[in-house]
């Protein structure tokens, strides 16, 4: 498809799982975003790469997060030993970058729910 | 650190007022606003922006005006339509390095 595709749309985890949420940007987008939502919030960054190289985590709640971006296309949020605050939406955004700052696109998000 | 404040969590009009959303940033490096819509189960949707040199883009019935003395963005929306109920979330972002911050959005109910 032509827009941002995010799989699972939902996951369920037991406590303790390791968990990976998949994104699938815009063909051609350079710039890709993670950001988690939690209920009746705005999606908190997480982090940012452009092309395969991560250039801000500074998100990242814990070292239990891991994202990676291996090609440059796909991109791959992991989650180990999962907690119960783990709980949320879990968004993907890409944008163009080097025509000058422009909207990023959005993935309709991936909800995790850890019981 | 909250960089990108959206103060009003909810906001009611009537349909074919005015709807005006107010959103106040912190960090002096952001050069490019955006406003998002979101519906329940979808991912936020990109609505207008405003680069730092301009203050003001108009879009049909969107309009973003940008203060950057008072670092303070506004969204207004003439007229206001039933269809425009949804969470508005105002985001941020710095040519220094790509990144984007989000506000705690605004949740817009305009009634018939």
């Amino acid at each position: 498809g032509a827009g941002v595709s995010q799989s699972p749309r939902y996951k369920v985890a037991k406590r303790g799982q390791d968990v990976a949420l998949r994104c699938d940007p815009i063909s051609g987008h350079v710039s890709l975003f993670w950001y988690q939502q939690a209920l009746g919030q705005g999606p908190e960054f997480l982090t940012y790469f452009q092309n395969e190289a991560q250039l801000d985590k500074s998100g990242l709640p814990s070292d239990r997060f891991f994202a990676e971006r291996p090609e440059g296309s796909v991109s791959t949020l992991k989650i180990q030993r999962t907690q119960q605050e783990d709980s949320a939406v879990y968004l993907c955004a890409s944008s163009l970058v080097g025509q000058g700052l422009t909207e990023a696109f959005f993935g309709q998000g991936t909800r995790l729910t850890v019981v | 650190d909250q960089q990108v404040k959206q103060n009003s969590p909810s906001l009611s009009v009537q349909e074919g007022r005015i709807s005006i959303l107010n959103c106040d940033y912190t960090n002096s490096m952001f050069d490019y606003f955006l406003w998002y819509k979101k519906y329940p189960a979808e991912g936020p949707t990109f609505l207008i922006s405003i680069s730092s040199i301009k203050d003001k883009n108009e879009d049909g019935r969107f309009t973003v005006f940008l203060n950057k003395s008072a670092k303070h963005l506004s969204l207004h929306i003439v007229p206001s339509q039933p269809g425009d109920s949804a969470v508005y979330f105002c985001a941020a972002r710095s040519s220094n390095n790509n990144d984007m911050r989000f506000g705690a959005g605004t949740r817009l109910t305009v009634k018939p």
